[in-house]
């Protein structure tokens, strides 16, 4: 069974710090690594995608990277805003049919 | 606004009622799912359709019958359910079957069903 672990499993960060998050997930027989970003009330939307090992990946003041030889992936966000909080969902995909299994959450509150 | 749109929003029912969920998209994505997600839990796959055909059933109840009429459309159909079964529904699109492990889904807000 392939086990996605996040951590922290929740975070208090100040207007204007940084922070990075870790999705772990097994390394052998990597397909893929998404992370979706997830507010209250409203639907998951996806942030990135991720294939390759040593793969960066950025939108904005959110930048993502993946190492897939020792199974990880590490969410940053520079400067965080109040509107970043939400709870922040990494999944890895299973081979080719869609299937993503998601690790539990970061969830992240940012104080103004 | 949310390309996926799910309805309806809220849903409480008795165990003995039928009702469906539906899901609509139209993107022209291929690949379509339902999840189900627990308080404090992350989304669990149930179905995906692939092209219109159910390709994969993560082993779930009969209660749950999932339906798809068109490329667009995604129903569930839900009866007899237990009072476990509350939760949030997501469904979910993507692209294209067979590349679908790397290309991001795009969720709907999901349905609240309650289960008395």
């Amino acid at each position: 069974i392939l086990n996605v672990e996040q951590s922290p499993q929740s975070l208090h960060v100040q207007e204007g710090d940084s922070t990075n998050f870790t999705c772990s997930f097994p390394s052998s027989n990597f397909y893929a690594l998404h992370w979706y970003r997830w507010e209250t009330a409203k639907s998951p939307e996806a942030l990135f995608v991720m294939t390759l090992n040593g793969d960066e990946k950025k939108k904005g003041r959110i930048s993502a990277t993946l190492n897939t030889k020792e199974g990880y992936s590490y969410l940053y966000i520079k400067g965080s805003q109040p509107e970043d909080s939400a709870t922040y969902l990494c999944a890895c995909g299973s081979g080719n049919t869609g299937k993503l299994i998601f690790g539990q959450g970061t969830t992240l509150q940012v104080k103004p | 606004d949310t390309e996926v749109i799910q309805t309806p929003k809220h849903l409480v029912m008795g165990m003995t009622n039928k009702k469906s969920l539906k899901c609509e998209q139209h993107m022209g994505h291929r690949a379509m799912y339902w999840y189900k997600q627990k308080a404090k839990k992350p989304p669990e796959l149930m179905f995906v359709y692939s092209y219109e055909k159910l390709s994969i059933n993560e082993s779930v109840p009969s209660r749950f019958s999932p339906e798809c009429p068109n490329s667009s459309l995604l129903n569930l159909h839900l009866h007899a359910l237990q009072p476990e079964d509350s939760a949030l529904y997501l469904c979910a699109s993507s692209p294209l079957p067979g590349t679908s492990g790397n290309q991001p889904q795009h969720f709907g807000d999901g349905t609240r069903l309650s289960i008395l």
